[in-house]
């Protein structure tokens, strides 16, 4: 099946910085990447949609100045966590969409996770 | 509204056969996913159902039918390694993804 790259997968930065963690798609061109947040013991939360080209659809709740979202090619969004703080620490996870695979929805992949620890 | 139900945790022994339930309600609907993880890990794709009827592969089946708004996961010969969470989600009729809470799935020997 197709791969989603997501780096780094582990970050440790202190309150106050920014992080920025890249997802990649490999084989495959993806106009439309989804960004995650996953607190413990909690299910998956859609933050936004990336799409190629164009501004990120956020989710309700989630501050855009916050998680800036580049989606500046087919194969690269990139997610950029601003000032972060403790309550930032989670697990982003990525996915895209191969359209060219599962027929008109497009099968979802995922990326492998990162784990951001704000201290 | 937009809902999703699934088991909290279910308990199996090796070897065994195990169904996860799922229980929609959503705002339209292009397609059910299944994805298994585990902890500390992304999700992994296990299956699509966008018609009705049983969907199978290898150990793994999902079955929908969307009269009903219900689908489940069958795993079969259950091993140790498939002790993981089971999400269901469903893609709505603006292909957003809503994920079930997901189940945790515990295996025996």
């Amino acid at each position: 099946g197709a791969v989603v790259s997501q780096h780094p997968s582990r970050v440790i930065c202190k309150s106050g910085t920014s992080v920025k963690i890249e997802c990649r798609s490999l084989d495959f061109q993806a106009t439309t990447m989804f960004w995650y947040r996953q607190f413990p013991k909690q299910s998956l939360m859609l933050m936004a949609t990336s799409n190629e080209g164009s501004k990120a659809t956020y989710e309700q709740g989630v501050e855009k100045d916050k998680f800036l979202i580049n989606h500046a090619s087919l194969t690269l969004s990139t997610l950029t966590v601003t000032s972060a703080h403790p309550e930032d620490s989670s697990f982003y996870i990525c996915s895209a969409r191969d359209l060219d695979s599962g027929g008109d929805t497009g099968e979802l992949f995922f990326g492998e996770g990162s784990r951001l620890t704000v201290l | 509204g937009q809902n999703i139900d699934q088991p909290t945790e279910m308990t199996a022994t090796e070897g065994a056969i195990v169904q996860i339930n799922c229980t929609y309600q959503t705002s339209g609907f292009n397609g059910l996913f299944w994805y298994q993880q585990h902890a500390g890990e992304a999700p992994t794709f296990l299956s699509y159902n966008v018609l009705d009827g049983l969907e199978e592969k290898g150990r793994f089946s999902s079955f929908l039918s969307r009269s009903k708004g219900y689908s489940y996961l069958l795993l079969k010969e259950l091993q140790m390694k498939d002790s993981a969470s089971y999400l269901c989600a469903t893609l709505d009729s603006n292909y957003q993804l809503i994920w079930g809470a997901g189940t945790k799935l515990i295996i025996k020997p």
